[in-house]
């Protein structure tokens, strides 16, 4: 299993991002899929997850604003960010659930700045 | 939200030494937790879940205890390649993880 993180980068406050994470060796519909940020030389923070049944959950911090979908044709999960803040500046990656419940396989994760 | 608590934040240990690092939640887990190990520049890497199983292809050297608010990690014997900072983990509600330990080298 494989997962790439795409479509960071650099956008103003209150500005708008889409993260894309692009799945091989299984169908993003078998698991979780979940999106994890850590912003830098900080922690760990679980932003979003779309589950396998269909539905989508989301962090206080950015519900509202951020919002998760899943592409099964693409075999791709992305996550639209709006309304974009200083604190939301981190690598994202994207994880999926296994068997265990727990999330084994990680993207590499891809920045996201945000300037005022 | 339930915090995820751990200690102590950095721990300076040489190779060869035993460790345990602690994290405590805010309210009873059960056995929900998971321990993940990130390397600098990396993703972060499930070594432990359910609080007490290694994951796939984790060396033997870590094992993991604890049930309801406190867990531990302990890693028996670090090799060099140990240090890094180390999350715990809860799945019981929406995940949250403890702000983490780094391991530095003596």
């Amino acid at each position: 299993v494989q997962l790439v993180e795409s479509g960071g980068g650099l956008v103003q406050t209150g500005g708008s991002l889409r993260l894309s994470c692009a799945a091989s060796g299984k169908s993003v519909t078998t698991d979780n899929m979940s999106w994890v940020r850590q912003a830098p030389g900080k922690g760990l923070e679980w932003v979003s997850v779309f589950y396998s049944g269909g539905g989508t959950n989301y962090a206080d911090s950015v519900k509202g604003r951020f919002t998760i979908s899943r592409d099964e044709s693409k075999n791709t999960v992305d996550l639209q960010m709006d309304s974009l803040r200083a604190e939301d500046a981190a690598v994202y990656y994207c994880a999926t659930r296994e068997s265990t419940g727990y999330y084994l396989q990680w993207g590499r994760g891809t920045l996201v700045t945000v300037s005022s | 939200e339930i915090v995820m608590t751990q200690s102590p934040a950095t721990l300076s240990l040489s190779p060869g030494e035993r460790v345990t690092l602690s994290c405590r939640a805010s309210q009873n887990v059960n056995s929900y937790v998971a321990w993940y190990q990130q390397m600098p520049g990396q993703s972060p890497r499930l070594l432990i879940y359910d609080a007490s199983n290694r994951a796939t292809g984790i060396p033997a050297r870590f094992s993991g205890s604890g049930s309801g608010t406190d867990f531990t990690l302990t890693i028996s014997g670090l090799e060099p390649e140990d240090f890094a900072v180390y999350y715990c983990l809860q799945r019981y509600k929406w995940p949250t993880f403890a702000q983490g330990t780094r391991l530095e080298i003596k």
